[in-house]
């Protein structure tokens, strides 16, 4: 079972920030979150990962909760391309990456 | 850098049949995952190859295999098709592993089984 649950879909009108919540309570120490996504069809894409940290790239902004049980990814300026499936994965070392069923996120134009 | 490549994208093959698809890493990436992807399951992990050792493996029959060359570039082998293997199967790579950093996946092959 994957490490992590999401909620199955989200909507966020274009323009505005988009807040994809995970929830990773049973998260070990040495376990980074990382953030994926896939647009229809395509391969995944990376987008972010972080240990305790937030983090942010040209991409997005991972907010990671104090005592790591959740994170948010946050996509400042939603755009319709950002429409697609948003993965959050829990993975450290020599773990093979088990990928949960994701946020559906759909972009209102 | 050239991205992770996958041949062939499309493939259909008849039940009983055995398929071999192909995944080429970014150049210098030691780790090639194999994942399955269909509407009713998900992406769900396959097997991992590090320096030509398996080193993960997922919960599949042993129809489905694989192999990583010495350039890293790695095959999955199905045999035996059955309907339920049409899916999308994807790679990707990374320089430590699934696990360690980020992976790059490539396109995809589409398989479909009749």
């Amino acid at each position: 079972d994957a490490k992590t649950t999401q909620p199955p879909s989200m909507d966020c009108a274009e323009g505005r920030a988009a807040n994809l919540p995970c929830n990773h309570s049973t998260i070990s120490g040495n376990e980074y979150v990382y953030w994926y996504r896939q647009i229809h069809s395509q391969g995944p894409q990376y987008i972010i990962h972080g240990l305790k940290n937030n983090e942010t790239n040209e991409m997005a902004s991972l907010i990671i909760t104090e005592d790591r049980k959740s994170s948010t990814l946050i996509l400042p300026h939603a755009t319709l391309r950002d429409t697609a499936v948003y993965y959050c994965i829990a993975t450290a070392g020599d773990d093979k990456i088990i990928f949960g069923k994701g946020t559906r996120l759909h972009i209102l134009p | 850098k050239a991205g992770v490549t996958q041949t062939p994208r499309y493939l259909i093959k008849t039940r009983g049949q055995q398929v071999t698809l192909s995944c080429s890493p970014i150049s210098g990436h030691r780790s090639v995952s194999w994942y399955q992807q269909t509407p009713g399951q998900g992406l769900q992990f396959l097997f991992e190859y590090f320096s030509e050792t398996q080193r993960n493996k997922g919960n599949f029959p042993g129809r489905f295999s694989g192999r990583q060359f010495s350039n890293s570039r790695s095959e999955m082998n199905v045999s035996t098709l059955e309907l339920g293997d049409s899916a999308l199967y994807l790679c990707a790579s990374s320089w430590e592993g699934t696990g360690t950093g980020r992976q790059y996946f490539g396109p995809g092959t589409r398989l479909t089984v009749t």
